[in-house]
């Protein structure tokens, strides 16, 4: 099947800054997008989600952005709180079922205070 | 969104045992999948698990390796039978509450010796 990764395996910033997570997706049939947080020891949480009608979407403290010509999305978390540390994945789905439902490999974002 | 609640939250398990995982959502919800999560890895799914019929499983994945219960619209169980080294993951329990957004449970994290 067609693949979700993302460019950067680990990122690190200071509490204060914005942050970018990028993800490459490469099926131009997928129509529907999100982002999932997990920290350590728990379960993939549901930050934000975008439809592939929509440019950007805005959430409290994210945005995602989808770039439908060069098959891009990206997770901007403005203010970056070291509570935001976590692995963040994208994922993405044709809308076929949720045996389309692909997920990325996940980036560590490390927030130094 | 629902809660949901999984248990055990991890176990050590010996090579050629079985363990069954509990998932208890506080709400009625149509579909309920299990997903398994390799050490530093992705999620994958493992089956969607489906009220009063037998689950729906990915390539990849058997009933008789990963048998999957689901009596009711509120709870399901996984058993992971035969263990080896190679199971060791942690394994999720997801559901959808009809807005295509997943929402997971805290995991259980497996280790086989």
């Amino acid at each position: 099947g067609e693949s979700v990764g993302l460019h950067l395996p680990t990122l690190s910033v200071q509490e204060g800054d914005n942050s970018i997570i990028n993800c490459a997706y490469s099926n131009s049939a997928s129509d529907y997008f999100i982002w999932y947080k997990q920290e350590s020891g728990k379960g993939p949480q549901f930050i934000i989600d975008i439809r592939s009608n929509m440019d950007k979407r805005q959430g409290q403290r994210v945005t995602v952005l989808l770039n439908k010509t060069v098959k891009h999305l990206s997770l901007q978390i403005a203010a970056t709180q070291p509570g935001d540390s976590a692995v963040y994945f994208c994922a993405e789905t044709s809308g076929s079922g949720y045996s389309t439902l692909t997920f990325g490999k996940g980036t560590m974002l490390l927030v130094s205070p | 969104s629902a809660v949901i609640s999984q248990k055990p939250s991890r176990d050590i398990c010996q090579r050629g045992t079985s363990l069954t995982i509990q998932c208890q959502v506080d709400s009625q919800v149509t579909m309920m999948f299990w997903y398994r999560q390799q050490p530093g890895q992705s999620l994958t799914l493992i089956a969607t698990a489906n009220q009063g019929s037998e689950a729906t499983y990915e390539s990849g994945f058997v009933i008789d390796k990963f048998p999957i219960s689901r009596p009711n619209l509120t709870f399901s169980t996984l058993t992971v039978s035969n263990m080896s080294p190679e199971d060791s993951s942690i394994y999720l329990c997801s559901v959808d509450q009809g807005s295509e957004k997943l929402f997971f449970g805290s995991g259980t994290q497996l280790s086989v010796l």
